[in-house]
C-alpha cells in the first residue's frame, strides 16, 4: 500500500521560511519523480514543483521560482519543500503525490497546512 | 502559463451524462496526449480517474471517459450517480520549460 504523509505546516509570519516534509512508503520512493501540488482555501489546484527520481531535474511554478526549493533523500524515503520569502497567497494546504510514466498523478498525501499571516 | 479553463459548475439529475470541457494552448492540452482528470472530495486528497486523455485507471468506473479535439479535453460521466458530486480538475504536462504541469480553473459537479 502507497503512503504519502506530509508533515511541517503551520502558521508563519510573511518573509519566514517553512520547510514541508513528505514521507513515502509501500513503494520504491527512489524510483519515482514526485510533485508538490497546493490549493488555497476554497480555491483550484496549483502545481508548485517536481523533481526527478534521482534529482538530477527540478522544476517550479512561475509563482515560486526563486523562492522554493524541492530537494529529496531516497535513503530516508522523504520529500522536501524548502518555502522561503513567503507571501500570504502561498497559504494553503500543500500536497505531495507521486507521478507516473503516464504523467498522471496516481498517489497524494492528505496534504498540510500552511497559513501565512502577520 | 495560465491555468487551463474549466467551466465552474455543471450539473445533472441522477442516471443522466455530463461532460466537463478543460481548455487550454497549443503548448500544453493542444501539444501533447498527457491530459489527466481528478476527483475531489471537500477536504479530502484528489484521485485520478483518467489519464494519457483516454485511459482509466483500474477501479475507476467505466462510466468515466475522457477525450481531446484540438485544445480542449472534456470528461464524461455517465449515468450521473449521487456519489459522483464533487470538483474535478483537468489537468496537462506543459513540457519541461517553465511550468511543467498546468491544473484546470476546476468544476464543482452537482447532482441534483
Amino acid at each position: 500500500q502507497v503512503y504519502l504523509v506530509e508533515s511541517g505546516g503551520g502558521v508563519v509570519q510573511p518573509g519566514r521560511s517553512l520547510r514541508l516534509s513528505c514521507a513515502a512508503s509501500g513503494f520504491t520512493f527512489g524510483s519515482y519523480d514526485m510533485h508538490w501540488v497546493r490549493q488555497a482555501p476554497g480555491k483550484g489546484l496549483e502545481w508548485v514543483a517536481v523533481i526527478s527520481y534521482d534529482r538530477t531535474s527540478t522544476f517550479y511554478a512561475d509563482s515560486v521560482k526563486g523562492r522554493f526549493t524541492v530537494s529529496r533523500d531516497n535513503s530516508k524515503n522523504t520529500l522536501y519543500l524548502q518555502m522561503d520569502s513567503l507571501r500570504v497567497d502561498d497559504s494553503g494546504t500543500y500536497f505531495c503525490a507521486r507521478v507516473l510514466a503516464t504523467y498522471s498523478l496516481d498517489h497524494w498525501g492528505q496534504g498540510t497546512l500552511v497559513i501565512v499571516s502577520s | 502559463q495560465s491555468a487551463l479553463t474549466q467551466p465552474a459548475s455543471v450539473s445533472g439529475s441522477p442516471g443522466q451524462s455530463i461532460t466537463i470541457s478543460c481548455t487550454g494552448t497549443s503548448s500544453d492540452v493542444g501539444r501533447y496526449d498527457l491530459v489527466s482528470w481528478y476527483q475531489q472530495y471537500p477536504g479530502k486528497a484528489p484521485k485520478v480517474m483518467i489519464y494519457k486523455v483516454t485511459e482509466r485507471p483500474s477501479g475507476v468506473s467505466h462510466r468515466f471517459s475522457g477525450s481531446k479535439s484540438g485544445n480542449t479535453a472534456s470528461l464524461t460521466i455517465s449515468g450521473l450517480q449521487a456519489e459522483d458530486e464533487a470538483d474535478y480538475y483537468c489537468c496537462s504536462y506543459a513540457g519541461r520549460r517553465t511550468d511543467d504541469y498546468v491544473f484546470g480553473t476546476g468544476t464543482k459537479v452537482t447532482v441534483l
